[in-house]
């Protein structure tokens, strides 16, 4: 089955700095990649979202990109702000697999003053 | 506005007690998953269902079971209630969207087994 791995696990940036997160799959026949992203107490909300036929998709200050030769993704988030602090998680389905999502571990985003 | 909703925010049970999860969602979707969420594992799959009555194992279905009745319920069972089945445990849905389809998740029962 599918396996994503996800770095780095915590994140601390000062506000205004840019924040990168990483993911890893291992199936090739993998072609969804949404990310989401969890506040404390709450339940986790897709954010943003690529398909394996494009490579990058932006989002005001959110970019995901892809690269599918290395099998890997990434979630770039600009001009950090204090409400971006949360965890967030990637994950990867076989769209021919009833979006069954395979997450990776996530990864603690701390945005300081 | 989708509404995913369990049936409990906190649960707390003895080893060995038969524990039920109760989910439901109001948007008509297909598809229905239980994950369990632990601290530098991230997301879980447990089971997933995507039509009344039918059901896959996801990746760590030992220990639990599942049942979908009716379309917009989806219940986890744990047959007999262990300690390391502690954790937080999230409830999802999504329309086939031809597998592209946003999950929903509900806002999550934390199990505690004593």
């Amino acid at each position: 089955g599918e396996n994503v791995e996800q770095h780095p696990s915590t994140l601390s940036v000062q506000e205004g700095d840019s924040a990168v997160i990483k993911c890893t799959y291992s199936d090739s026949a993998s072609n969804y990649f949404p990310w989401y992203k969890q506040e404390l107490g709450k339940r986790p909300q897709l954010i943003i979202d690529i398909r394996s036929n494009v490579g990058e998709k932006k989002d005001q200050r959110i970019a995901v990109t892809l690269n599918k030769t290395a099998k890997h993704f990434s979630l770039h988030i600009t001009e950090t702000q204090p409400e971006d602090s949360a965890v967030y998680f990637c994950a990867a389905s076989n769209t021919g697999t009833a979006s069954k999502l395979t997450f990776g571990t996530g990864t603690r985003l701390q945005v300081t003053l | 506005d989708v509404k995913v909703t369990q049936s409990s925010r906190y649960l707390v049970k003895r080893t060995g007690e038969k524990v039920f999860l109760e989910c439901v969602q109001d948007m008509d979707h297909e598809n229905m998953f239980w994950y369990r969420q632990d601290p530098g594992l991230g997301l879980r799959l447990i089971y997933f269902s995507y039509d009344v009555k039918m059901k896959e194992k996801g990746d760590i279905p030992e220990g639990y079971s599942v049942s979908r009745e009716k379309k917009e319920r989806f219940s986890l069972i744990l047959e007999s209630a262990s300690t390391n089945q502690t954790s937080m445990y999230l409830c999802a849905s999504s329309s086939p969207g031809g597998g592209y389809a946003e999950a929903f998740f509900g806002q999550g029962t934390r199990l505690t087994v004593v």
